[in-house]
């Protein structure tokens, strides 16, 4: 079965720094989501996107997150100056369309620790 | 705000069917139910969905009640690599999943 590639396993940060978490969805899918997981905790949508922009975003998605889709097959979430509340498993999504009942895929995960 | 109500855990014998319930009242007539799990701390898994009738995959069955205010996802045959945190998610079809606390499934070998 094709999967969602998400790169790297774990990253650990300084508190500030900036950090980019990437993600490889399924090749003829044309929907993505970024979802996390704080641990112990729900998971929770961060935003999706669609059609080279933002469909949707949380409240949690605000001005320090951004995303995008570079080169047509990669797609990234960028947190500019991490938090420590920003620890979390970071999870990318994908699914083939919209207006169809197809399925979200899910990648393995991004664990971020900041330091 | 989740749309759905589910028992925070369940045991279930190796081997035997697991049946999860779930509470979804408030459900629109568009809005889908969607099953979802997620092993350990991997990423989530769907798992089946349906509108009004029931639905079987190679994982597992989906009843839904006639008047759609709750479901049933079975595990015909469970097994230890069954045991994980099962979502019953009410959503419509084009819009994002939204996740509650859902199921701790525990197989008992």
């Amino acid at each position: 079965e094709p999967e969602v590639t998400q790169t790297p396993s774990h990253q650990v940060t300084q508190m500030g720094q900036e950090v980019i978490l990437r993600c490889v969805p399924i090749s003829n899918h044309l929907y993505f989501y970024w979802y996390r997981q704080i641990l112990g905790q729900k998971v929770e949508f961060l935003v999706s996107f669609y059609n080279n922009e933002i469909s949707e975003k949380s409240e949690i998605f605000d001005d320090q997150f951004s995303v995008e889709r570079p080169d047509g097959s990669n797609f990234t979430l960028k947190i500019r100056s991490t938090k420590l509340e920003d620890s979390a498993m970071y999870f990318c999504a994908s699914k083939r369309w919209g207006r169809d009942n197809e399925k979200l895929f899910f990648g393995s995960g991004t664990q971020l620790s900041v330091l | 705000d989740a749309k759905t109500t589910q028992p925070p855990s369940m045991d279930c014998a190796e081997g035997r069917a697991a049946n999860l319930p779930c509470n979804h009242s408030t459900i629109s007539g568009n809005e889908y139910v969607y099953w979802y799990r997620q092993i350990h701390s991997q990423g989530p898994q769907y798992i089946i969905h349906g509108l009004k009738n029931n639905e079987t995959n190679e994982m597992a069955s989906l009843i839904i009640t006639e008047d759609r205010k709750s479901s049933t996802l079975i595990l015909p045959h469970a097994t230890l690599r069954d045991t994980a945190v099962y979502y019953c998610i009410v959503s419509l079809r084009d819009d994002k999943i939204i996740f509650g606390k859902g199921t701790r499934l525990h197989i008992l070998p």
